[in-house]
């Protein structure tokens, strides 16, 4: 089944402790990208990639980092998290441009 | 970068037809998307237009009037499943990112 996979669903962790969210996807899709969605404020971009070893920032890439060393993977990275990095973070991927963006079921982190 | 604008909340009937506005503003306009997302889940993909005019797709149409930046989304027959937040994400020449618009959250009642 072609999907995108995002682990953990849900992580409650303290602030400083670097923690990673991980995401693949199985369609062989060159873009792959993070957003961070909260209330009332919509789905904001992170960081997104365009193809291997091809990283960008998004809107708001302040304290994460990511890397894409193969083509299925693009974890996220939050070196020393704190508690305004809560909020729901979701991984998507698709071919290039024109193309819809297939979501991955999301990751709820709550930093105290 | 791209100034996105939806209203946020529409409640409609169960039967009827509701249409969902979006406007945008941006240079290298490059498509429009609209998602559906139920809450707290993923947002799933319903339509895309890239030049102006009606697609249509079921119980859903889009609209695109590229001059205007303006597109809409219309549902029809609105069934209960139908509430939800739809967003619309406008796409970029050169670089593939999408913006994403805050959301509209449509509610439907019996």
């Amino acid at each position: 089944e072609a999907q995108v996979t995002q682990n953990p669903r849900y992580l409650i962790t303290v602030t400083g402790k670097k923690l990673t969210v991980t995401c693949s996807q199985n369609m062989n899709h060159e873009y792959m990208s993070w957003y961070r969605q909260d209330p009332g404020l919509g789905l904001r971009q992170i960081y997104y990639s365009m193809n291997v070893e091809v990283t960008d920032k998004g809107d708001v890439p302040e304290g994460y980092k990511v890397s894409r060393k193969e083509k299925r993977n693009f974890p996220l990275i939050l070196e020393s998290p704190s508690p305004n990095q809560t909020s729901l973070y979701f991984c998507a991927s698709s071919f290039p441009t024109g193309s819809p963006l297939h979501f991955g079921n999301g990751t709820r982190l709550t930093v105290t | 970068g791209q100034n996105i604008d939806q209203p946020t909340e529409m409640t409609a009937t169960e039967g009827a037809i509701v249409q969902i506005n979006c406007t945008y503003q941006t240079s290298g306009f490059n498509g429009l998307f609209w998602y559906q997302q139920h809450a707290g889940e993923a947002p799933t993909f319903l339509s895309y237009n890239v030049l102006d005019g009606l697609e249509e797709k079921g119980r859903f149409s889009s609209f695109l009037s590229r001059s205007k930046g303006y597109s809409y989304l219309l549902l029809k027959e609105l069934q209960m499943k139908d509430s939800a937040s739809y967003l619309c994400a406008v796409s970029v020449y050169g670089n593939n990112r999408l913006a994403f618009g805050k959301g509209n959250q449509v509610v439907v009642i019996p």
